[in-house]
């Protein structure tokens, strides 16, 4: 099972909009509604920050959003705030025998 | 607010068995679905296992040959068995909570370090 496909890198200014893409299969991203994006700054556990494409845990800012088309779910980052500055992963429950995939990561840089 | 703890040996040696603990506070054991997930330093997220409520468990085939994952409700504690460890095991060790296809809870990690 490979792992879903993320930027490496994505940069904005404060107060811009960014938008991270994860690119998966039929058989994950694009079959089911079960994408998840986390946000983990450096030396700490990931925090959820979306969950099934676009639902915000209680707690997380409206700033964070999700959507899907096809095989590609992305999350946007509105009002870029310095905070925002860390790596980000989506995940998305799969048909493949692993269960569960992880992109490979984005790392988000607040100039 | 459920609350997860990792611990466990930060270090063991190639071929020996990783055993990690993650205690639970603040929430039922039981009622819940529970996933070790682990990251390489410097790399990214790779899911381990599940455990279910009903005591079924579902691994991630390319280590399922490996792991074991169990929870002991009286003592609020879910456990991952690694055996046959190498250095490509050296990884930081998360438990999380899993609910609707996502991970919802995580502890503050596990740093294990396979090196004789």
């Amino acid at each position: 099972q490979s792992a879903l496909t993320q930027p490496a890198s994505v940069s904005g200014s404060p107060g811009q909009s960014i938008t991270i893409s994860c690119t998966g299969t039929s058989s994950d991203v694009g079959g089911y509604n079960y994408v998840s994006w986390y946000q983990q700054h450096p030396g700490k556990a990931p925090k959820l920050m979306i969950y099934e494409v676009s639902n915000r845990p209680s707690g997380v800012s409206n700033r964070f959003s999700g959507s899907k088309s096809g095989n590609t779910a992305s999350l946007t980052i509105s009002g870029l705030q310095a905070e925002d500055e860390a790596d980000y992963y989506c995940s998305s429950y799969t048909s493949g025998s692993t269960r569960y995939v992880f992109g490979t990561g984005t790392k988000v840089t607040v100039l | 607010q459920v609350q997860l703890q990792e611990s466990g040996p930060g270090l063991v040696k190639p071929s020996e068995t990783l055993s990690l603990t993650c205690t639970v506070s603040g929430g039922s054991i039981s009622t819940y679905y529970w996933s070790w997930i682990r990251q390489p330093p410097g790399k990214g997220l790779e899911w381990i296992g599940l455990f279910f409520p009903s005591g079924s468990t579902s691994y991630n085939p390319s280590l399922k040959s490996r792991i074991t994952i169990s929870v002991d409700t009286s003592e609020s504690q879910v456990s991952l068995k690694l055996t046959s460890v190498t250095a490509a095991d050296t990884a930081v060790y998360y438990c999380a909570r899993t609910s609707q296809w996502s991970f919802h809870s995580w502890g503050q990690g596990a740093l294990v370090t396979v090196s004789s």
